[in-house]
């Protein structure tokens, strides 16, 4: 079946810009995480969400940056006013539910560049 | 707070040796552990999890890993390393609250024919 997809793959900003990254989870997934890792790191939690939700945005670095469920399906982070420490791929993450026992999938990423 | 340590970098192992990766964790409760797996140019993949029950996990493409309470460790293990087997290795922790999964800052295994 289909996985977790993320749009763009790659995106080049200038600084200064908005940029919204998307998020389609699994199908029937209750739950979906981003995350953003930097090279050389494992992931790091930004925010969660459970059907339509926000439930945890104590990952999110500053009010900069947000993200919405509105449906509880397709997910958008958006970083506003991107600064050049904001580059890094940024990951999504589905799972059947929000409790802990549930594994994770993971979206291939969109590497994010600020100019 | 959690939090996962996989104190080696690189490891470098012989095809058909046995291969293991080392993970320790903190949290303030009992854990739930967590190893993925990431592929160039892919996203992470799910190896194996142990939530509870049986201190040794089986996973997928052969790996396993073994909970030990008293040392606070969940190293990863493979009988018989594969060429295919070298990618990039992630252990992952949460308390048995609803508290973000915390990962490692990863370990790279290189298997070499």
């Amino acid at each position: 079946g289909a996985g977790v997809s993320q749009s763009p793959r790659y995106k080049v900003t200038k600084r200064g810009q908005d940029v919204a990254l998307r998020c389609d989870p699994i199908s029937g997934h209750v739950s979906l995480y981003w995350y953003r890792q930097a090279l050389g790191q494992g992931p790091e939690f930004l925010t969660y969400f459970n059907y339509e939700a926000q439930q945890d945005k104590s990952g999110l670095p500053n009010d900069r940056f947000s993200a919405e469920r509105p449906e509880g399906s397709i997910s958008t982070l958006t970083i506003q006013r991107t600064e050049q420490r904001d580059s890094a791929m940024y990951r999504c993450a589905s799972s059947l539910s929000g409790g802990g026992v549930y594994e994770q999938y993971f979206g291939p990423g969109t590497r994010l560049t600020v100019t | 707070a959690q939090s996962v340590a996989q104190p080696e970098d690189q490891v470098n192992v012989a095809e058909g040796n046995p291969l293991t990766v080392k993970c320790t964790y903190s949290v303030s409760g009992n854990p739930y552990l967590f190893w993925y797996v990431q592929y160039p140019n892919r996203g992470l993949q799910f190896l194996l999890k142990y939530i509870t029950g049986d201190n040794l996990v089986k996973g997928s493409y052969g790996f396993e890993a073994e909970f030990n309470k008293s040392q606070t460790s969940f190293h990863l293990k493979k009988p018989s390393a594969l060429v295919s087997d070298s990618a990039l290795y992630f252990c992952a922790v949460r308390d048995r609250g609803n508290t973000p999964l915390v990962f490692g800052k990863g370990t790279r295994l290189s298997v070499i024919a």
